[in-house]
């Protein structure tokens, strides 16, 4: 299975402030990378898809990129809803695999 | 707008079957992948596996030997069974559609989640 490794596991920020999460891949996955966003006692959501295409209705301050091994989210200016924990997850091939999560919190 | 409900015991006993169900209101089982994924508390997402509308499965091979999943489109539902469940199994159990699309797949959406816990 395609191990994939978040970094940092977990990160405090302030409104307003420009964060990124890095993913990495054991292998090689093209564009084959999602982003979810979950809060707490909810169900994960999706922010981004095939590595930089955001999902309808999600804000534009949400962007992706990467390809290959090694991936990106960036939130360009934090606001006080975004605080959660981000995963990524490939869907190269199957088993899909899940990062180990990036708990985001207020500083 | 697609939405999805998981229902099943909250409490299962060591070594017993986890059976859950997951129904599909607002559209049509009969199209799409229909997933299960586990988060155990305080822990990360697991990908169980998925069932087609037509019953090809693709599971997790770390659970492979435990897991069934089945579908029944005339109620809109899927299920899944884990079998000789351990402490290890408890967790939240997601159900969620997966679409794959030309340019990417998804996972939207996802059921609220349930909790089951394994203890005796």
């Amino acid at each position: 299975a395609i191990q994939m490794t978040q970094s940092p596991s977990s990160l405090s920020a302030s409104v307003g402030d420009r964060v990124t999460i890095t993913c990495r891949a054991s292998q090689g996955i093209r564009n084959d990378l999602g982003w979810y966003q979950q809060k707490p006692g909810k169900a994960p959501q999706l922010l981004i898809y095939a590595a930089s295409s955001l999902e309808s209705g999600v804000p534009s301050r949400f962007s992706g990129s990467g390809s290959g091994t090694d991936f990106s989210l960036t939130i360009s200016s934090l606001q006080p809803e975004d605080f959660a924990t981000y995963y990524c997850l490939q869907d190269y091939n199957y088993p899909r695999t899940f990062g180990q999560g990036t708990k985001l919190e207020i500083k | 707008q697609v939405q999805l409900q998981e229902s099943g015991p909250g409490l299962v006993k060591p070594s017993e079957t986890l059976s859950l169900t997951c129904t599909v209101s607002g559209g049509s089982i009969s199209t799409y992948y229909w997933s299960w994924i586990r988060q155990p508390p305080g822990k990360g997402l697991e990908w169980i596996g998925y069932i087609s509308y037509s019953g090809t499965t693709n599971y997790n091979p770390s659970l492979k030997s435990r897991v069934t999943m089945s579908v029944d489109t005339s109620k809109n539902q899927f299920s899944l069974r884990l079998t000789s469940v351990t402490a290890a199994d408890t967790a939240v159990y997601y159900c969620a559609r997966e679409i794959i699309v030309t340019t990417g797949t998804k996972f939207d959406p996802w059921g609220q989640g349930t909790l089951v816990t394994v203890s005796s």
